[in-house]
């Protein structure tokens, strides 16, 4: 069965440094999107793009972070500098087609944890 | 902004026990509710997603109805095995993109 990979399953880093979180869509797949959980809090959203572009993001989602998808299977999750609080587990998901939106699934990936010191 | 609650938070049951734990949502502008099940380590998982007032969906011993007149869902698990332990998150789609704004969750430990 297709699934979305994610890359790499565990990062530690210091406070400051940029980060680049990796994601494998499912191939057909056209929408994506990056979630992510605070320990102990719900699963946020932050980002959802389409057609090489971003088409709505959270109040989290400021400056610090980017998206792209330079390659045409690749999604990428950039932290510029990364702070404390952005430590969480980060996920990536995808969605085959927006039509009747709301009634399809997304498909995750298993996640990021990222550790900022 | 969208306020998705589940209770309860975790829940600890004994093998065969049958559960169910509940996803309260608003109830106005209702599009559909969808169910994930992520266990550590792993993807969340799709379980079902329900769109009509009354819908009741069934996977295995998994089972889910939904109210969207007041605004619940509950899910049902029979005869609970080891595992089924994992978190159970239930997600409300809005904006334009469908995004998911998700509950807390509730995490079930099934043991032997």
């Amino acid at each position: 069965e297709p699934e979305v990979t994610q890359t790499p399953s565990h990062q530690v880093t210091q406070m400051g440094q940029e980060v680049i979180l990796r994601c494998v869509p499912i191939s057909n797949h056209l929408y994506f999107y990056w979630y992510r959980q605070i320990l102990g809090q719900k699963v946020e959203f932050l980002v959802s793009f389409y057609n090489n572009e971003i088409s709505e993001k959270s109040e989290i989602f400021d400056d610090q972070f980017s998206v792209e998808r330079p390659d045409g299977s690749n999604f990428t999750l950039k932290i510029r500098s990364t702070k404390l609080e952005d430590s969480a587990m980060y996920f990536c998901a995808s969605r085959l087609t927006l039509v009747d939106s709301g009634a399809n699934v997304l498909t995750f990936g298993a996640g990021s944890r990222l550790t900022v010191l | 902004i969208l306020n998705v609650e589940q209770s309860p938070q975790s829940l600890h049951v004994q093998e065969g026990d049958s559960t169910n734990f509940t996803c309260s949502f608003p109830s106005s502008n209702f599009y559909a509710l969808h169910w994930y099940r992520w266990e550590t380590a792993k993807s969340p998982e799709a379980l079902f997603v329900m769109t009509l007032n009354g819908d009741e969906k069934k996977k295995g011993r998994i089972s889910a109805t939904l109210n969207t007149k007041e605004g619940y869902s509950y899910l049902y698990i029979k005869g609970s095995q080891p595992e089924d332990s994992a978190t159970y998150l239930c997600a409300f789609p809005t904006g334009t993109a469908s995004k998911l704004t998700f509950g807390t969750g509730t995490r079930l430990q099934v043991t032997l």
